[in-house]
Formats: C-alpha cells, structure tokens, sequence
C-alpha cells in the first residue's frame, strides 16, 4: 500500500518570497510522483513529475521539486512566489504496476500575501 | 471544446432526489475516471473505466452509479443521497488507464439538504 503526507495544510507567504511545501510518501515498490495544482473553482492541474532520471524536476509556472529515495520526499519549491499562484497544491504517488492507481495528498493551500 | 467538460457545476439536491453528474472528455483517452473531493481528505477514487468497461469500484455506496457509454463520455447517476455524500466530484481522463498522468475536469460541487 501507498500513502502520501503534506504536513502543512495551508502555508502562508509573502508575494516574491520563496516557499517549499512538503511532501512525503510511503510505497513498498519504485514510484512516480506527482504535483498537481487546483485554482479556486477548478479542476486538478499537472504542475510537474518525476518517473524516472534526475532527481531535480522542473514544472510549470516556475515550480521545480526535487525526490529524494531516502527520505521518501519530494518537496515542491519555487525561488519568488507571485499572488496568481494562490491555490491548493496536491502531492501524489503511483506505483509501477501494471494498473494505475493514483494516491493523493490531503493538499496544501498556498496563501500569497501581496 | 477542448479537454475534460462537467455539467452540472453545482447542483443541490434533496435526500430523495434523483440526479446526474455528466463528464466528456474531448481528448481521446481510452480511461475514465470520478474521484469525490471532501474538505481536509485525500481525493477518493471511487470508480475507473477502461474503454467503457468498470474496471475498478473502490466499495462505493450503491446510491452512486456510474455509467459509460462511450469512451467519450462518463455519468454519475446519483439516488436517495446522504448529507455527508457533500463534495467535490471530479471527473478525470487517461489515454490509457496504465497512464501516469491524469486530465481533470473542473468538478461538479454537489449539495445535498
């Protein structure tokens, strides 16, 4: 079985300031992972992924996360916030079997302060 | 149009309504998917479907009863619902359902009084 943590539920942050919202899972086999971001009123959209090769992901809008097989983390970074990036970000896993199966974080609200 | 499309967008229903949730995607993908979003839970996959065939039906209640008639398009038929089936509804698409990502449509808020 899988699972996925975000510890924070919501992250408060000055517009321009960096922010990291955290993300670990647990998995008993290799997996992918996923960040999705949901704007207010919106469906889920794929921010960035990692399945395989280097451990530094670059996404949209300027968001990059890194994986780290040690810590079973993968944090989601950005260097300077802007306002039009305030929504709830979702950390996810799936593992590599044959059938996908997508396991979703709690989520973290990322609240940009001008 | 272009992408995953649901309609209604928001609905409220009383306990002993009938009603429909509608999900096309204009993609082509060959898996669907409806997942509930409830405030500080984790989405739950309720139901998947492979070229309209159910292949996953994660201990759903019965008063929730999807249908696929095509590969284009995925119904949520909802009956005598409780207050706590109050959520989020989201539909999603794949190309296959051994895909890594997913293709999410806004979402259906649905109330129920």
């Amino acid at each position: 079985a899988q699972s996925v943590t975000q510890l924070d539920s919501q992250v408060p942050v000055f517009e321009e300031a960096p922010v990291e919202l955290r993300c670990n899972y647990s998995s008993s086999v290799s997996v992918y992972l996923f960040w999705y971001v949901q704007y207010p009123n919106q469906g889920l959209q794929l921010l960035l992924k990692y399945l395989s090769g280097s451990t530094l992901v670059k996404g949209i809008n300027g968001f990059e996360a890194e994986f780290n097989k040690s810590q079973t983390s993968f944090h989601l970074r950005k260097p300077s916030v802007h306002i039009s990036d305030t929504a709830e970000y979702f950390c996810a896993v799936s593992d590599r079997g044959g059938y996908q199966k997508v396991t979703f974080g709690t989520g973290t609200k990322l609240q940009v302060i001008p | 149009e272009t992408g995953v499309t649901q309609t209604p967008r928001h609905l409220v229903m009383g306990m002993t309504n009938k009603k429909s949730l509608k999900c096309e995607q204009h993609l082509g993908h060959n898996a669907m998917y409806w997942y509930k979003q409830s405030a500080k839970k984790p989405l739950e996959l309720m139901f998947v479907y492979s070229l309209e065939e159910r292949v996953e039906n994660n201990s759903v209640p019965s008063r929730f009863s999807p249908e696929c008639p095509n590969s284009s398009h995925l119904f949520l038929h909802l009956h005598t619902l409780q207050p706590e089936d109050s959520a989020l509804y989201l539909c999603a698409s794949s190309p296959r359902t051994d895909s890594y990502e997913q293709y999410f449509g806004p979402g259906t808020r649905l109330t129920v009084t």
